[in-house]
């Protein structure tokens, strides 16, 4: 079965840098949220899209922003980027953004900021 | 504010015991609550959710968990491990707020299963 997909898988910068993270929902799932983990830390919200629209908002720095396209993938764009960015990115995505559905979750984005 | 506990960082069982990982949670309303595990460098795979009924729910690989709510309790249960099963798991619920549940998770700290053979 499709899963969901980021790219890229491994990204590194340089401080103050900017980076777009990708994903690419399960076909037909009209749902993405952006989770940040940092090392040995639980998956931390940041935000989500419902049918392209923001849905939810958790605690995503001002420095990042986040857009649903028509194709229902989603980018992650983070600027002004800093050491304590360093971490795991996931996606994950849902079917109609019910509360019900289990959310699927991509293999991460690990962002090693230098 | 929703939340869960998971009270072990880390739990050790032998291949074929049966294993226990546990998760508390505080909610306001009806909790919507899931489990999900993390192999090394790799995303977090769903195992099992409890949103409404029977009060033992099975999941993925074996997994069940018992949801209690006069404990306020899902405790994530296999009655034989794998030494597959080593892996970090989260318990997490469904966050919520006044207009009813939200679509973020909230997850616990994670406990890693050490399953030695």
């Amino acid at each position: 079965a499709a899963g969901v997909i980021q790219s890229p898988r491994h990204l590194i910068k340089e401080k103050r840098e900017t980076a777009t993270l990708k994903c690419y929902p399960i076909p037909r799932h009209d749902t993405v949220y952006w989770y940040q983990q940092g090392p040995g830390q639980d998956p931390q919200f940041l935000i989500s899209f419902y049918e392209k629209m923001q849905s939810d908002k958790g605690s995503i720095p001002d420095r990042f922003s986040a857009q649903q396209f028509s194709d229902y993938h989603s980018e992650l764009n983070m600027s002004s980027l800093e050491l304590g960015d360093s971490a795991l990115y996931f996606c994950a995505s849902s079917l109609d953004g019910s509360s019900y559905n289990e959310q699927f979750f991509g293999p991460g984005t690990r962002l090693t900021v230098l | 504010a929703q939340s869960v506990a998971q009270p072990e960082d880390q739990v050790n069982v032998a291949e074929g015991n049966p294993l226990t990982v546990k998760c508390t949670y505080s909610v306001s309303g009806n909790p919507y609550l899931f489990w999900y595990v993390q192999y090394p460098n790799r995303g977090l795979q769903f195992l099992l959710k409890y949103i409404t009924g029977d009060n033992l729910v099975k999941g993925s690989y074996g997994f069940e968990a018992e949801f209690n709510k006069s404990q306020t309790s899902f405790h994530l249960k296999k009655p034989s491990a794998l030494v597959s099963d080593s892996a970090l798991y989260f318990c997490a619920v469904r966050d919520m707020n006044y207009g009813g549940a939200t679509n973020k998770l909230i997850f616990g700290t994670g406990t890693l299963l050490a399953v030695q053979p």
